[in-house]
């Protein structure tokens, strides 16, 4: 089975805290993304990465910056916390379902990280 | 944004009853997905529908869907408590486009 971890499940930081989250996975996926997760407003995109060294801008990245050093390990920095990044933070990869033809993807999520800014 | 939308928000059934959760997108799709998010928890991925396919089955769960009317049904029959949970759409173009999701209680 395909496993996304995430290094913390609930995390408090004060405002202009640098932040970090980790997600980690182990079967050799080279797409790996970040959404925020928002009552009313559903999953939204922050930065993905489909392989090592590189990163796209999804929908929301102002605020945030990625790292993705290591394959299996994709890092959202929160550069200065603010209240409003207040969220649930998950982590996801992609993985082709099924083979050849034209491909159809299935993603993968890690159980979220819960963070308060204070 | 091509992001999907479920309709109704928030569904309360008996156990033993049907559930119906519609979604509808703006733009063409190769596919379209379902997932689940139990709370607090991340998502999981249900079924699979191609753009060229109408109907799917998997155990009790009936995916649908209407090109025509860039809509989508995912109905769960014999609706069980462990069924409650939060259920999204997601389209897949270069990214996935979530819908903001249909919160399901299923009470005993």
């Amino acid at each position: 089975d395909v496993k996304v971890t995430q290094s913390s499940r609930y995390l408090v930081k004060r405002t202009g805290e640098k932040v970090f989250l980790e997600c980690v996975q182990d079967m050799d996926h080279e797409n790996m993304f970040w959404y925020r997760q928002d009552p009313g407003l559903g999953l939204r995109l922050i930065y993905f990465s489909y392989d090592v060294k590189m990163k796209e801008k999804g929908d929301i990245p102002e605020g945030y910056s990625v790292s993705r050093e290591k394959k299996e390990r994709f890092s959202l920095i929160l550069e200065s916390a603010s209240t409003n990044q207040t969220s649930m933070y998950l982590c996801a990869t992609k993985a082709p379902l099924g083979t050849g033809g034209a491909r159809s993807y299935e993603q993968y999520f890690g159980p979220g990280t819960r963070l308060t800014v204070t | 944004s091509q992001q999907g939308e479920e309709d109704p928000q928030a569904l309360s059934i008996q156990e033993g009853e049907n559930a119906t959760m519609n979604c509808s997108y703006k733009t063409s799709i190769n596919n379209l997905q379902w997932y689940r998010q139990n709370s607090g928890r991340g998502l999981v991925h249900l079924i699979l529908i191609r753009s060229n396919e109408r109907e799917k089955h998997s155990g009790r769960l009936r995916v649908t869907l209407d090109t025509s009317k860039k809509s989508s049904s995912l109905l769960i029959t014999a609706s069980r408590a462990a069924d409650t949970a939060s259920y999204f759409c997601a389209t897949n173009g270069n990214q996935f486009y979530f819908g903001t999701g249909t919160s399901l209680t299923v009470i005993p």
